[in-house]
């Protein structure tokens, strides 16, 4: 069972370019979760997605970013226009379901802004 | 709102030394604490939890209690090896026995040297 698997795992974009970071959670995983980790800082919650649902969506930026888990394929972060205050690592997680379970994490994908 | 600070690091210490990683929380309610530590290339991994007062985790030589009257969660090894060398990231959940939307510290990396 593989784990939790993002990609890529480092992004170069130039400033005003789309940046498109995947997720594919772990098998039978119907929850993920996005994180942020600017450097020198913990990780910070961004949204949290079912199936098809954006469930919480409170630490997303208000503009330029959006978040998706299709009914198929792998989750999606999109960062549009990037500015530098958008590089960092971009962690995803996936829990099997509500409750007390364990949310497991990808590698994460290092966004870096020039 | 909730928050998670920890010791800084780096933290270099000699194999066989003694570990304590400290840890304190701001949060409403008994939030859930947890320990994660991430190795060099891979995803944060769950180390130990504990859900409520006075509970303990343990785990792979690592301990931590939930101390609510210090609002606290040291974590702690007596005796570490070279294979611990990793950053290790305190969090807090305050729904309980879940581990979605942490609050996460800002990571202590440990180098322990043979």
């Amino acid at each position: 069972n593989a784990g939790v698997m993002q990609n890529p795992r480092h992004l170069v974009r130039r400033r005003g370019q789309e940046a498109r970071l995947r997720c594919s959670p772990m098998k039978g995983h119907s929850h993920v979760y996005w994180y942020r980790q600017l450097p020198e800082e913990g990780l910070k919650f961004m949204v949290y997605l079912q199936k098809e649902n954006i469930i919480d969506e409170s630490g997303m930026p208000k503009e330029r970013f959006s978040a998706e888990f299709p009914k198929e394929g792998p989750s999606i972060l999109r960062i549009q226009q990037v500015v530098r205050g958008d590089s960092a690592a971009y962690f995803c997680a996936s829990e099997q379901g509500s409750g007390n379970t364990e949310a497991f994490f990808g590698q994460g994908t290092r966004l870096t802004v020039v | 709102g909730n928050s998670v600070t920890q010791m800084e690091g780096p933290v270099t210490l000699s194999e066989e030394a003694f570990l304590t990683i400290n840890c304190t929380y701001t949060a409403t309610g008994y939030p859930s604490l947890f320990w994660y530590v991430q190795y060099p290339g891979e995803g944060l991994q769950l180390l130990l939890k504990a859900t409520k007062a006075d509970d303990k985790g343990s785990n792979k030589g690592f301990e931590a209690t939930y101390r609510k009257e210090t609002t606290s969660f040291h974590l702690e090894k007596g005796s570490v090896q070279v294979s611990d060398s990793a950053v290790y990231f305190c969090a807090l959940s305050d729904r309980p026995g879940s581990a979605r939307q942490l609050t996460f510290g800002s990571g202590t990396q440990l180098t322990v040297l043979p």
